[in-house]
């Protein structure tokens, strides 16, 4: 199974911040990862899929990078909204695997 | 407007059987790869199973050989099978969407609480 690491595992910003969550994969997936945000009580949101795609209705401070096995998922200008847990997720092959999470919060 | 609901969780005895649905609409369910992600209490997701629109199943290693996944076309629900389950199946099960066999779930159920206890 391909492993999913996320760093930081939770981060606590200031409104306006710029945010970075990084995701490596134990081997090498192209491009074929995803980005989410869970709010408390709430099923997962997609963000970013293929990496760097934007999902359709999602603010554009939103972005992701990266390739092979590195990975960057940004929020340009933090956003008190934007307090929330945010995965990653890989589909190079079943099964399909997330990172552990990283708890977001405001300082 | 795409809406998954599920239904049929609850509390359960260890080795006990449930079956969970989940009930689309604003899309078939048949054309689209539809899986089952669960998340136990306060940790992360973990992608559980997955029915693809031409009907093969895959699963967890975690659940394989207790739980199976299939669909009703004429109702358009999708549904979970549990048999023989354990403390550690305990969780929000969430069914959900993707449009491409590049698995990434755009649309979410409500989630559906599994407790397994005695």
């Amino acid at each position: 199974d391909i492993q999913m690491t996320q760093s930081p595992s939770s981060l606590s910003a200031s409104v306006g911040d710029r945010v970075t969550i990084t995701c490596q994969a134990s081997q090498d997936i192209s491009n074929y990862l995803n980005w989410y945000q869970q709010k408390p009580g709430k099923a997962p949101k997609l963000l970013i899929y293929d990496a760097s795609n934007l999902e359709t209705g999602v603010p554009s401070r939103f972005s992701g990078s990266g390739s092979g096995t590195d990975f960057t998922f940004t929020i340009s200008s933090l956003q008190p909204e934007d307090i929330a847990t945010y995965y990653c997720q890989q589909y190079d092959n079943l099964p399909v695997t997330f990172g552990q999470g990283t708890k977001l919060e405001i300082k | 407007e795409v809406q998954l609901v599920e239904s049929g969780g609850g509390l359960i005895q260890p080795g006990g059987s449930l079956r969970l649905s989940c009930a689309a609409s604003g899309f078939t369910v048949s054309s689209n790869y539809m899986s089952w992600v669960r998340q136990a209490p306060g940790k992360g997701l973990e992608w559980v199973s997955v029915i693809y629109s031409g009907g093969s199943t895959y699963y967890a290693d975690s659940v394989k050989g207790r739980f199976t996944i299939s669909r009703d076309n004429s109702k358009n629900t999708l549904y979970l099978q549990m048999n023989s389950l354990r403390a550690e199946d305990t969780a929000v099960y969430y069914c959900a969407r993707s449009i491409t066999m590049i698995l990434r779930f755009d649309y979410w159920g409500q989630g559906t609480l599994v407790t397994v206890s005695s």
